[in-house]
């Protein structure tokens, strides 16, 4: 079984769109995170929930609304698309301590034509 | 704030050569570290942590990395590099004491090319 599963893997799309991503975990991990990471390949958080509550918002723009239903899922959703957010999103997991080590997904690649 | 840098952002090697990836971390209190790979398409997986006393940690794939206080260094190492160890290889840091939430904070990132 897959750890942290995202989907879709790729998705293109055009400016101005709206998407989500989806993400779960079988970890009971606590703690979830949304990376990304850029063409350059630097990775930068964007997003943690602690049990459905928000605890890391990391200068996001408004478009980027992470939810999380629950505490085994988080999911991305971006509205207004535009260029400069193709990149690839990952999702994460952990016991939120920072001891513990984070469990990565496989990453979405967005790209916005 | 804390950062952390890699130095050289590609770094090749011949097959059966030493592996050497820097890393360095600014924090006034020395994090937690990490080391990650990611493969061409594929998402992160952890090489090895530093969360404790043992300054010198050995992790998968016969990697390991010694953590030096006084020169704030994580550098990641392997006696004999192998073509499968072409990767994408991550230093990042995480904070410690009460309130740290796990978030990571990465590197630059360094490409790993072993030439036959």
């Amino acid at each position: 079984d897959t750890a942290v599963s995202q989907t879709p893997k790729y998705l293109v799309t055009q400016m101005g769109n709206d998407k989500s991503i989806k993400c779960e975990q079988n970890l009971g991990h606590d703690t979830m995170y949304w990376y990304k990471q850029d063409s350059k390949k630097f990775l930068k958080i964007m997003f943690s929930y602690n049990n459905k509550e928000l605890i890391i918002n990391e200068t996001v723009p408004n478009r980027f609304s992470p939810k999380s239903p629950d505490k085994a899922h988080l999911n991305l959703h971006i509205n207004s698309l535009e260029l400069g957010d193709s990149a690839v999103y990952f999702c994460a997991s952990s016991e939120g301590d920072g001891r513990k080590v984070a469990f990565f997904g496989q990453g979405t690649r967005l790209t916005v034509v | 704030a804390q950062s952390v840098t890699q130095l050289g952002s590609h770094v090749s090697v011949s097959e059966g050569a030493l592996v050497l990836l820097r890393c360095n971390y600014s924090s006034s209190v020395p994090p937690y570290l990490f080391w990650y790979v990611q493969y061409p398409n594929q998402g992160l997986q952890l090489l090895l942590k530093y969360t404790s006393a043992a300054t010198l940690v050995k992790g998968i794939n016969g990697f390991e990395a010694e953590f030096k206080k006084s020169e704030t260094s994580f550098h990641l190492t392997k006696p004999s590099a192998h073509m499968s160890d072409a990767a994408e290889y991550f230093c990042a840091v995480s904070d410690r004491g009460s309130g740290n939430t796990g978030k990571l904070i990465f590197g630059q990132g360094t490409t790993l090319q072993v030439k036959p």
